[in-house]
């Protein structure tokens, strides 16, 4: 079957550096995106990576390896308002994106 | 336009009554999904389209949804003879394409969902 596991919460300090993240299992594999979703909004794009390797866009970052159906969400210089639940997604073969239930991030003064 | 519209915001039922949720997606997207997401998960898929061709149904859950896209813009859920159960929030997204070449056209992007509540 498809899955996505990522951790349901994680809490950080203001201004320290979080990493959270997140392993698939897909059938076939078109690509590894990230989401932000505030509490009682919509998900918003972050990031994907299709390659190996890091990408990195301001302080946001993530990673993948493709061997290991493993990515992860670099978060630097943590801000109160990056508190939020961050969804996982791969795309499959089929090209539709099978989604993990999120972590939820809690930033701490 | 701008983003992704969906109407109504919230919508509360009674049990048996039919609903129809409707989606704008941003203007030029080919791809048009439609999702149900829970407090505290990841959005469920249900169904989606490319222009106005249904081309993968089986998220909805049974017979009594279903969804339709008549001129490739413009995407309408129903939901005959609600049931609580069937209470969510129910999320529309578009995209630019759906098949390969550049990722970055892949990008689904939502919009603010309707409130589905079945008394």
């Amino acid at each position: 079957g498809q899955n996505i596991d990522q951790p349901t919460e994680m809490t950080a300090t203001e201004g320290a550096i979080v990493q959270i993240n997140c392993t698939y299992q897909t059938s076939g594999f078109n690509g590894l995106f990230w989401y932000q979703q505030h509490a009682g909004e919509a998900p918003t794009f972050l990031s994907y990576n299709v390659l190996d390797g890091l990408e990195e866009k301001g302080r946001f970052s993530s990673f993948l390896s493709r061997s290991k159906g493993y990515s992860y969400l670099l978060l630097k210089e943590l801000q109160m308002k990056d508190s939020a639940s961050y969804l996982c997604a791969a795309m499959d073969s089929n090209y539709q994106l099978i989604w993990g239930a999120g972590t939820k991030l809690i930033i701490k003064p | 336009g701008a983003g992704v519209s969906q109407s109504p915001r919230y919508k509360v039922t009674k049990r048996g009554q039919d609903v129809a949720l409707r989606c704008d997606p941003i203007s030029g997207h080919v791809s048009l999904y439609w999702y149900r997401q829970a407090l505290g998960q990841g959005p469920e898929f249900l169904t989606y389209f490319n222009y106005e061709a249904q081309q993968d149904k089986s998220g909805l859950p049974n017979d009594r949804f279903s969804a339709e896209r008549p001129e490739g813009s413009i995407s309408t859920l129903t939901i005959q003879r609600t049931e609580q159960r069937d209470s969510a929030m129910y999320r529309c997204a578009s995209s630019l394409i759906w098949t390969g070449g550049e990722l970055a056209k892949n990008i689904q992007y939502f919009g603010a969902g309707t409130r589905l509540s079945v008394l």
